[in-house]
């Protein structure tokens, strides 16, 4: 099993840019999460799906920020406009019908 | 909501040395309790993991205890080594909901 797979794995790009980040979670994991790491906050969850259908929504930051989870195997994190504040590395993580919480590479944003 | 606290934030000890990071957490109906290790640069990793219907966990150096009534939880590391050096999280959740992650501490084992 290749793990829970995000791209990219960088992204700069200038304030006011669209910035959209993926992820496929291991096969069979029916639960995603989409959390942000910074030094000031630490892990947050942003918004986590079950079976496809978004449960709580309640971390995202603000309107500018959107998740959508088309299929069991995709997932996307959109931030339109972007802002120098949303830099942070991004993590999708997966997880099936055991507990265990399996955690992608990670997308390190920079916004300039 | 769940709220996790955790200490101490760093914690610096010599090679072969015994570490303990605590962590406190305020609902009831959390019953899973994982710890992640995060070297520089990489991703969260599950290390060890234990259920509220357990006291005690050990896998080889690592232990995690579990106190329901004071609602608190801890990670041991005993003959730390330089590899272990990281950022340690804990976690709480109740069944299947999400997992609320504390803030972190950075370990460090001078060889």
């Amino acid at each position: 099993d290749a793990g829970v797979i995000q791209s990219p794995r960088h992204e700069v790009t200038e304030m006011g840019q669209e910035v959209t980040l993926r992820c496929k979670p291991i096969s069979g994991h029916n639960s995603l999460f989409w959390y942000r790491q910074t030094m000031m906050r630490g892990l947050e969850l942003l918004i986590y799906f079950n079976n496809n259908v978004p449960i709580d929504d309640s971390g995202m930051p603000e309107d500018r920020f959107s998740a959508k989870m088309p299929n069991a195997s995709f997932s996307t994190l959109k931030i339109q406009p972007s802002e120098p504040r949303d830099s942070a590395v991004y993590f999708c993580a997966s997880r099936g019908s055991r507990e265990k919480l399996f955690f992608g590479s990670g997308t390190q944003l920079s916004v300039l | 909501g769940e709220n996790v606290e955790q200490h101490p934030s760093t914690l610096s000890v010599q090679e072969g040395d015994s570490a303990v990071i605590k962590c406190t957490y305020s609902d009831s109906a959390s019953n899973y309790f994982p710890w992640y290790k995060q070297e520089l640069g990489k991703r969260p990793q599950l290390i060890i993991d234990i259920r509220s219907n357990v006291g005690e966990k050990k896998d080889q150096r690592i232990a995690v205890t579990l106190n329901k009534t004071a609602k608190h939880f801890s990670l041991h590391i005993t003959e730390t080594q330089p590899e272990d050096s990281a950022v340690y999280f804990c976690a709480a959740r109740a069944n299947a909901g999400k997992s609320t992650f504390g803030d972190g501490t950075t370990l460090t084992v001078k060889p």
